[in-house]
């Protein structure tokens, strides 16, 4: 696997259930990010990790809950969802927060809530 | 707080030939990055271009070039020569160049996107 990897790629899910989206790099960088892509919106950034420390958090609802345990992974831990939540989680890394250093970003989850 | 505009939902240019998406944006810092990204439909979005506000020179990358036009704050994209491959989402984003103490200004700023269409 090279740069970017996110799984599952596509996940329904009804509005009671529990659900974990994976995100790996393998690139070395030490900074991780989540993104969410509504329909016909801006991408909005979520969360950022830096060193596993989480520094940003852009006022994302606590349904959502994000886990970094090593600069490779990244977890969005997911509950009780709305059916306003559907769209495309795009995770991201780069070597540092900087705005010099390139973001790389994974294909994507594509969350549907029924 | 920062605004990106993309005025044109959807574009369509004949392979081969020249085609310029649009992007204008709104802040009172004065010194920034902007971007484009290009995002292929079901693949990864990638970085096409990238301009530090405090550079007059415009940037290019091959067949992709921006016309910066910091006092208008437009930063539109050419792409010359157009191939198949270039169909995609096309993002104009924003970040300030202002890192912070003790971190980093996170945030990039994005506009809604321009789908071009690329037609054989």
């Amino acid at each position: 696997e090279t740069g970017v990897t996110q799984t599952p790629r596509h996940l329904v899910m009804g509005m009671t259930n529990k659900k974990s989206l994976k995100c790996e790099q393998h690139l070395g960088h030490n900074a991780m990010y989540w993104y969410k892509q509504s329909a016909k919106k801006p991408l909005e950034l979520m969360f950022v990790y830096s060193l596993e420390e989480r520094v940003e958090n852009n006022s994302v609802p606590s349904r959502f809950s994000p886990e970094c345990p090593n600069s490779s992974h990244l977890f969005l831990h997911l509950h009780t969802l709305q059916p306003e939540d559907s769209a495309l989680y795009l995770c991201a890394s780069s070597q540092g927060t900087s705005v010099r250093n390139e973001q790389f970003f994974g294909p994507g989850t594509r969350l549907t809530v029924l | 707080a920062q605004t990106v505009t993309q005025s044109q939902p959807e574009m369509s240019v004949q392979e081969a030939e020249t085609v310029t998406l649009s992007c204008t944006y709104d802040t009172s810092e004065s010194d920034y990055y902007l971007f484009w990204y290009k995002q292929p439909p079901s693949r990864q979005m990638i970085l096409v271009i990238r301009q530090e506000a405090y550079k007059q020179q415009n940037a290019t990358e091959n067949r992709f070039s921006v016309n910066f036009q910091k006092a208008a704050k437009s930063f539109s994209l050419k792409i010359s020569d157009s191939q198949l491959g270039d169909a995609a989402m096309y993002f104009c984003a924003y970040r300030s160049a202002w890192d912070g103490s003790g971190g980093s200004n996170y945030k990039l700023t994005f506009g809604k996107g321009t789908l071009l269409t690329v037609n054989p």
